[in-house]
């Protein structure tokens, strides 16, 4: 079955420190949507990616789709305290169903 | 719009006891989900439902059940609790399966199996 693998599993970066997480499939996807869970909160939806090579932003967050649509990565630039949380890459495959695969998450700790 | 709502927030239970997490939307959403979250790690799709009445196994179903009788309902059955079942659990709902379709979830029901 697909698979999707996310690392690294725990980043630790001092506040104003960029971050980085990668998410790779085992299979070629139709999207992939990327999640925030705050501790002790439940997964709350960022951005999705469609196209081969997007890139799309939000302020200090920037994602890409890789151009085989088997990798993604989200970039946090300076990052801040409120950063904190774990964050989940989700692959849709071709014939899921609206099923998503959710990558095992990153856990970002940001140190003031 | 209260969204994706789940009871209980947190539940203990014995080896071998019985109980069901209850699930319920208001986004008049057709596809529902269940996930299963363990420490360090990522969401396990447990059943999911594409509406009333169509329910489907996902990646870990053992020791679950569930039911769709309504749009807005979507309980999940655990039959002889096991301490394998210690974990938070996520509902989860979306409208379709369309490629920009995204899933909301609930605040999660924390259960530990003693």
């Amino acid at each position: 079955g697909q698979q999707v693998m996310q690392i690294p599993q725990y980043q630790h970066v001092q506040e104003g420190e960029d971050f980085t997480t990668y998410c790779n499939s085992s299979t070629t996807l139709s999207n992939i949507q990327w999640y925030k869970q705050r501790p002790g909160g439940h997964p709350v939806f960022l951005i999705q990616l469609v196209k081969s090579g997007e890139v799309k932003k939000q302020k200090r967050l920037t994602f890409q789709f890789g151009e085989a649509k088997k990798n993604s990565s989200l970039h946090i630039t300076a990052t801040q305290t409120t950063d904190v949380g774990t964050y989940f890459c989700a692959g849709r495959g071709g014939t899921s169903y609206g099923k998503l695969t959710f990558g095992q998450g990153t856990i970002l700790t940001v140190h003031p | 719009n209260a969204g994706v709502t789940q009871t209980p927030k947190f539940r203990i239970l014995k080896i071998g006891q019985s109980m069901t997490l209850q699930c319920t939307q208001d986004m008049n959403h057709n596809y529902m989900y269940w996930y299963r979250q363990d420490p360090g790690m990522g969401l396990k799709l447990i059943y999911y439902s594409v509406g009333a009445g169509i329910t489907d196994k996902g990646e870990v179903p053992n020791g679950y059940n569930v039911s769709r009788s309504t749009t807005e309902d979507f309980p999940l059955r655990l039959e002889l609790a096991a301490p394998s079942q210690t974990s938070v659990y996520f509902c989860a709902s979306s409208y379709g399966t369309g490629i920009t379709d995204t899933q909301y979830f609930g605040p999660g029901t924390r259960l530990t199996v003693l």
